[in-house]
């Protein structure tokens, strides 16, 4: 199926510091959704991205719908302890629609945050 | 507001014993279900999603097998489970719209 390429895998940074991520394809996403988990539960939505150049804004997260519509990034700014779990980028592609509302899931980054 | 259970939380099971996980969702009609399998290296593996009550799809070949035998309610079976099938188990819907969300999850051990 088709990639979403997710990077870094991982980072371990301190308290306060900005943290960036982001997703890649070679192919046109008509969705962006970013996800956080938390050990040993499910994954929350923290962002969903419609439109091409669009910034959207969560208290400190802000991610952005790539222009190309072939990525996408999660900016993490004054990060704090509770930011720590795995974060994912998710889309769903061009053409791919119908009904079934199927996603692409990347990898994940996994963030430590030290205190 | 929609919320969404699984049960059970955790399960430890022998090779070739059944499998029955649950999930059932709150607050909303006819909802798309999805089933996911979270191995340990952390990505989601989308096993199954449904559209309509029997109506089931399959995205991989496996032991698995699903059903929808009411609008809310989504089982994820197996017969007979090998030590592959160990792994950490979603259950997600979405309505109207790409956004999935999801359950606590089931975590399952076979040994």
């Amino acid at each position: 199926g088709q990639q979403l390429n997710q990077s870094p895998q991982s980072m371990f940074i301190q308290e306060g510091e900005d943290v960036s991520m982001n997703c890649t394809s070679s192919s046109i996403f008509n969705t962006w959704l970013w996800y956080k988990q938390d050990p040993g539960e499910g994954p929350v939505l923290l962002i969903a991205l419609y439109k091409a150049g669009e910034l959207t804004s969560n208290g400190r997260l802000t991610a952005q719908f790539g222009i190309t519509r072939k990525d996408s990034f999660l900016n993490i700014s004054a990060s704090i302890p509770s930011d720590v779990g795995i974060y994912f980028c998710a889309g769903q592609l061009l053409g791919s629609g119908g009904s079934n509302y199927k996603l692409t899931f990347g990898k994940g980054t996994l963030l430590t945050v030290n205190p | 507001s929609q919320t969404i259970h699984q049960w059970p939380a955790t399960l430890v099971q022998p090779v070739g014993s059944p499998l029955s996980l649950e999930c059932t969702v709150e607050g909303t009609s006819n909802p798309n279900l999805y089933w996911y399998r979270q191995a340990a290296g952390r990505g989601l593996q989308l096993l199954f999603y449904s559209v309509g009550i029997g109506q089931i799809s399959s995205e991989v070949p496996q032991n698995l097998s699903a059903s929808r035998p009411q609008d809310r309610q989504f089982i994820l079976s197996s017969k007979k489970l090998l030590l592959s099938d160990s792994g950490f188990y979603l259950c997600a819907w979405s309505v109207g719209t790409n956004e999935q969300f999801f359950g606590p999850g089931t975590r399952l051990t076979v040994l």
